[in-house]
């Protein structure tokens, strides 16, 4: 069975640091990896997906992930944080021969100090 | 495209009565996902279907709840009775098979039961 372990549920950096949120999964098959951003009183949107192309995969407004498949991790980057990157970041797994669930991990707040 | 689309946003309820939240999914995607979101338990699928058919409830909580999808363009969760612990925030999303199960969610209907 798939799983995803995402590692802090609260990260804190100042304003232009180095932006860091790490996500390990479990999968038996090659898998497909996302990372979601959820704004306050919204719904989970697409920042990058991994589809066993390109290990390093760049997503929208500067984040990207790397996929490491001797670590099982696919953590997610952005050189220099902005304030509006604060959001809930979500890690999710799927194409397991299950069917066609995502398995989502419990999210990460990511807060940005000016 | 509209988008994922749930009405109602808001649903304030009293324990007891009967809570129908409505989905309108992304024309064209064949699949479609119901997920309750809670700071406890964080998101959970309760059921997805794909053409119509369900195909995985085991997340559904318990009896109260059910799903259906009558056609391509609707589908709606009912909880009945509903109970306090029902209290969540509720979201859909839809995705197409060809497009590697990106899924795209709606803004979300936060119920409360008194």
């Amino acid at each position: 069975a798939q799983s995803v372990t995402q590692l802090g549920s609260h990260v804190s950096v100042s304003e232009g640091a180095l932006v860091l949120l790490r996500c390990n999964y479990s999968s038996s098959v090659p898998p497909y990896l996302f990372w979601y951003v959820q704004y306050p009183n919204q719904g989970l949107q697409l920042l990058l997906k991994y589809t066993s192309a390109a290990t390093l995969v760049k997503g929208i407004n500067g984040f990207e992930a790397e996929f490491k498949k001797s670590e099982t991790s696919f953590h997610l980057t952005k050189p220099s944080a902005h304030m509006s990157d604060a959001a809930e970041y979500f890690c999710a797994v799927s194409g397991d021969t299950g069917g066609f669930k995502t398995i989502f991990g419990a999210g990460t707040r990511l807060f940005v100090k000016a | 495209d509209a988008g994922v689309i749930q009405s109602p946003r808001h649903e304030v309820t009293e324990m007891g009565q009967e809570v129908t939240l409505r989905c309108k999914p992304i024309s064209g995607h064949d699949y479609l996902f119901w997920y309750r979101q809670t700071m406890m338990r964080g998101l959970e699928l309760l059921i997805y279907f794909n053409n119509n058919v369900p195909i995985d409830d085991s997340g559904m909580p318990e009896d109260r709840f059910s799903a259906k999808m009558p056609n391509a363009s609707f589908s709606t969760l009912k909880i009945q009775p509903s109970e306090p612990r029902d209290s969540a925030v509720y979201f859909c999303a839809s995705s197409l098979y060809l497009t590697e199960n990106i899924q795209y969610f709606g803004a979300g209907t936060r119920l409360s039961v008194l």
